[in-house]
């Protein structure tokens, strides 16, 4: 059974700049939760999705956001980057009930210039 | 909210030696709790999980961690350290309800020969 794929795996933007990033969960996986790693900060929940619905938000301001599709893929977007979002931000994916194990993605290191 | 402690930043053992890292987690009721490891530039990989089902919880490479309730702990254990063990451990437990992972702050696991 294929991973959790993540796309672009490394990304460069300048200051002001938006980006968005996608994840693909393993097959049947309905959940999808979204994490940021930074040296500084450590390992931080942004967002998770289920059934389309975002259903739990970590404490991060409104430039970050979120979607599903109906194929349970997720996109995560980031507007008006900041160097402070400079990290490596990973996709879990799990079946739907709180406790299953989340799988995560190798993920895609962000780079803001 | 739950939350976890890692001791230690930084773990130094020999080849052959055991390692031992070190997680205590806030919590009056059993939570779901992980252990994954991440190795540089990659994502996080399962180690094991703690469900409830023993205290005794075997996972990959030969790791193994034992829940202690009485103690809020489930640290990490290997009875003989290999280089390939050489990497960053996370421990991790579940927000109560919420599909949402509350990270420890990591350890870094160093192999020497």
């Amino acid at each position: 059974k294929a991973g959790v794929t993540q796309t672009p795996r490394y990304l460069i933007k300048t200051r002001g700049q938006q980006v968005t990033l996608s994840c693909s969960p393993i097959s049947g996986h309905r959940s999808v939760s979204w994490y940021q790693q930074t040296p500084g900060q450590g390992l931080q929940f942004l967002f998770e999705y289920f059934s389309e619905t975002q259903r739990n938000k970590g404490n991060f301001p409104g430039r970050f956001s979120g979607r599903q599709f109906s194929n349970s893929r997720s996109e995560m977007n980031v507007s008006t980057l900041e160097l402070g979002d400079s990290a490596l931000y990973l996709c879990a994916s799990s079946f739907a009930d709180p406790g299953e194990t989340q799988y995560f993605g190798p993920g895609t290191r962000l780079l803001v210039l | 909210a739950q939350s976890v402690t890692q001791l230690g930043s930084h773990v130094s053992v020999s080849e052959g030696a055991l390692v031992l890292l070190r997680c205590n987690y806030s919590s009056s009721v059993p939570p779901y709790l992980f252990w994954y490891v991440q190795y540089p530039n990659q994502g996080l990989q399962l180690l094991l999980k703690y469900t409830s089902a023993a205290t005794l919880v075997k996972g990959i490479n030969g790791f193994e961690a034992e829940f202690k309730k009485s103690e809020t702990s489930f640290h990490l254990t290997k009875p003989s350290a290999h280089m390939s063990d050489a990497a960053e451990y996370f421990c991790a437990v579940t927000d109560t309800g919420f599909q949402k992972l509350v990270f420890g702050t990591g350890t870094r696991l160093l192999v020497s020969p």
